[in-house]
């Protein structure tokens, strides 16, 4: 079983659409979770964390179900820009950080 | 501005060759790792290191190479025995390995794309 799995998506919504989807983890000691943003062909860039009690980043809020062993990203009112994978990061022991494969979001005009 | 230099941007290899990934950091970063992305696959670790001097194997290091001579580089070798070794290497640096948690996260390089041809 894959330590961080993603639905791959593509979401593809029209702008001012909302967006959510799901990442899971296998390691119930994980301690620490991110969302990346990568654009095709460029280097992830940390979007935000995820607090245990949940944060919002703007449009962006991100929630951590430990019990369940999942974290949820959601996009309100789409813009172009948001059109990007998605990254689920899990730091799952000291010093590595386990990366989902992403889920793809294309939001249309 | 403080970031990280990844280069060659992209990277030929023919079969049997050696080549070297270059990463500078100016961020004053103790820690730095090496991933590879494959199509449709999560990041990759190859090695990691945490200091000067030291480094450590990751979940795919075979067929590869590291050195950290210097706190601001930690080049990568792809050496003739990785035998798949297209992919897209991305190379990363935190402040050191006990902060990659708390919201500190990574700051990654730009990347190379090596093909095999």
């Amino acid at each position: 079983r894959k330590e961080v799995e993603q639905d791959p998506g593509p979401f593809n919504v029209p702008e001012g659409a909302t967006v959510a989807f799901n990442c899971t983890y296998s390691n119930s000691a994980s301690q620490s979770f991110f969302w990346y943003r990568q654009d095709c062909r460029k280097e992830p860039k940390l979007l935000m964390s995820v607090y245990s009690s949940g944060n919002e980043d703007g449009r962006f809020t991100a929630q951590l179900n430990r019990a369940s062993q999942y974290i949820s990203l959601l996009i309100r009112d789409s813009k172009l820009s948001d059109s990007a994978t998605y990254l689920c990061v899990v730091r799952s022991n000291d010093y590595k950080l386990s990366f989902g494969a992403g889920t793809t979001v294309t939001v249309r005009a | 501005d403080g970031g990280i230099t990844q280069s060659p941007k992209y990277l030929f290899r023919k079969e049997g060759q050696n080549v070297t990934l270059s990463c500078e950091q100016n961020l004053n970063h103790d820690a730095m790792y090496w991933y590879r992305q494959d199509p449709g696959q999560g990041l990759r670790l190859i090695y990691y290191s945490q200091i000067v001097n030291d480094f450590q194997k990751g979940d795919i290091a075979e067929g590869y190479s590291v050195s950290r001579e210097k706190k601001e580089s930690f080049p990568l070798t792809v050496t003739s025995a990785q035998k798949n070794p297209t992919a897209f290497y991305l190379c990363a640096s935190s402040i050191d390995l006990g902060r990659i948690g708390n919201g500190y996260g990574y700051t990654f390089g730009s990347g190379t794309r090596l093909t095999v041809v």
